[in-house]
């Protein structure tokens, strides 16, 4: 069945360091998609990346990068230079399935990324 | 610009009453999602649907149901609320044509069941 796993509540991290926000996900599918969104305490939904399954480079969008490993079905986000408006909840989701009912997207528990001064 | 709406922002609603949340989406979009987002549980699927009239179970969808007789509008269903219905509900759209376009989300709507 398909699944996202993230086992980080809460992380924190200084302000310009670099985290990883870590993501695992269970799939019997070869064609599935993989995103990463930001949830600020707003609660608006605001995409950050996205990586393929047959996607050969690991994503990175900005300071924004996904450390892709398939046999581990491991798809981490890496925030490169912290700043203190990446405070925000951060959720994992996949995508599977394909043609007229492809689509189904599921998400990960969520982490809440502190950034401290 | 792309655009989800949720109908309200906040609801409270009494144990029993059926409740219809909106949700409407100007982006031609194929797919279309209901989630329930708890602390500790992030979001989790209710129901979605890949086209007018159809419609598939997401991974908790007792006490709940839904219904899109149009493509833009996807609405949820309580048929009879109780307090543990009490949530954040979110509302979102994608394409179905590719893998790699990102859903949309509505502002969500906080449903408070007394």
């Amino acid at each position: 069945a398909q699944k996202i796993t993230q086992t980080q509540p809460g992380m924190f991290v200084q302000e310009k360091e670099a985290v990883t926000l870590d993501c695992t996900y269970d799939t019997s599918d070869q064609s599935y998609g993989l995103f990463w969104y930001k949830q600020p305490s707003s609660g608006e939904m605001i995409f950050l990346i996205y990586q393929g399954s047959y996607d050969e480079q690991n994503a990175t969008e900005g300071r924004y990068s996904l450390n892709f490993q398939k046999a581990r079905k491991s798809a981490n986000l890496v925030i490169s230079a912290s700043q203190l408006g990446d405070s925000a909840m951060y959720f994992c989701a996949m995508r599977e399935g394909w043609g007229n009912q492809g689509g189904k997207l599921i998400f990960g528990q969520g982490t809440e990324l502190s950034v401290k001064p | 610009d792309v655009k989800v709406t949720q109908s309200s922002r906040y609801l409270v609603k009494r144990t029993g009453e059926k409740v219809f949340l909106e949700c409407v989406q100007d982006m031609d979009h194929e797919n279309m999602f209901w989630y329930r987002q708890d602390p500790g549980l992030g979001l989790r699927l209710i129901y979605f649907s890949y086209d007018v009239k159809m419609k598939e179970k997401g991974d908790i969808p007792e006490g709940y149901s839904v219904s899109r007789e149009k493509k833009e509008r996807f609405s949820l269903i309580l048929e009879s609320a109780s307090t543990n219905q009490t949530s954040m509900y979110l509302c979102a759209s994608s394409l179905v044509s590719n893998m790699n376009t990102e859903a949309f989300f509505g502002q969500g709507t906080r449903l408070t069941v007394v």
